[in-house]
C-alpha cells in the first residue's frame, strides 16, 4: 500500500535557524497537504499543493511539491519558538478518490 | 474558520464495555468525515472514511464490527468502540471536510480513550 515517509523524525534547532522537513511518497500523489500539530493538540491545516513543481509561501514557511508529485518539502526560515510542534504531510494517490495517508511526521523543537 | 467538536474529550471504561465518541461539524456541512487513531508520538492512522447516508469505508486491518461508524447527518458522525479491550486505548481523532475530494480537513480536538 501507499507509504508516506518524512525525514527527519526529530529536529532541534536554535531559534533563528532554518528548518526543513521532507516528505516522500511511495506512489505518485494527486495532491498533498501539510498540517501542524502542537503538543497536546490536534492537527491544523496549513496548505494544499496540487500542481507539479508548485511552490507556495506563507510568511516564513515555504512549501514545495516535487515535479514527479512524489515528494514535498516544508521550509521554515528563521524559526521561532511558536514553530514548535509536529509537522505532517498528508497525500492522496492519483487516479481518483483514494485514501488519505499521513506522513510519519517531523517533530520540531526550537531552543530559545 | 470551520470548527469540529468531539465528545467526550476523555473517557475511561472497563474492559468489555462499549464507548461512543461523537464528532460534530459546528458551522459547516461535512460531506465526508474521517476517523483516525493516533498512538503516542506517532502519526495518524486512518481507520475509516464515512460519507453522510452511506456505509463507512474501513481501512485494511480495521475491524468493522468492533469500530462501528455512523454518519447519520451532515454534521454528526459517531464512532462506537464495542467490547473495548486495553489494546484499544488510544487517541481517537475525527476530521471533517466539505467536499467528496481531498479538500482541507478540519480536525476535532480528539478523544483519549483508556480501557482498564
Amino acid at each position: 500500500g501507499q507509504q508516506v515517509m518524512q525525514i527527519p523524525q526529530y529536529q532541534h534547532v536554535q531559534e533563528g535557524e532554518d528548518f526543513t522537513t521532507y516528505c516522500n511518497s511511495s506512489t505518485t500523489l494527486s495532491n498533498i497537504q501539510w498540517y501542524k500539530q502542537r503538543p497536546g493538540g490536534h492537527p491544523v491545516f496549513l496548505i494544499q499543493l496540487v500542481k507539479s513543481g508548485e511552490v507556495k509561501k506563507q510568511k516564513r514557511l515555504t512549501f514545495q511539491f516535487g515535479e514527479a508529485k512524489k515528494n514535498s518539502s516544508l521550509h521554515i526560515t528563521a524559526t521561532q519558538t511558536t514553530d514548535v510542534g509536529t509537522y505532517f504531510c498528508a497525500g492522496m494517490g492519483s487516479g481518483g478518490y483514494q485514501k488519505v495517508t499521513f506522513g510519519t511526521g517531523t517533530k520540531l523543537q526550537v531552543i530559545p | 474558520g470551520a470548527v469540529v467538536s468531539q465528545h467526550p474529550s476523555r473517557v475511561i471504561c472497563k474492559s468489555g464495555t462499549s464507548v461512543k465518541i461523537e464528532c460534530r461539524s459546528l458551522d459547516f456541512q461535512a460531506t465526508t468525515m474521517f476517523w483516525y487513531r493516533q498512538f503516542p508520538k506517532q502519526s495518524l492512522m486512518l481507520m475509516a472514511t464515512s460519507n453522510e447516508g452511506s456505509k463507512a469505508t474501513y481501512e485494511q486491518g480495521v475491524e468493522k464490527d468492533k469500530f462501528l461508524i455512523n454518519h447519520a447527518s451532515l454534521t454528526l458522525s459517531t464512532l462506537t468502540v464495542t467490547s473495548a479491550h486495553p489494546e484499544d486505548s488510544s487517541f481517537y481523532i475525527c476530521s471533517a471536510s466539505a467536499g467528496l475530494a481531498f479538500y482541507e480537513q478540519y480536525f476535532g480536538p480528539g478523544t483519549r480513550l483508556t480501557v482498564t
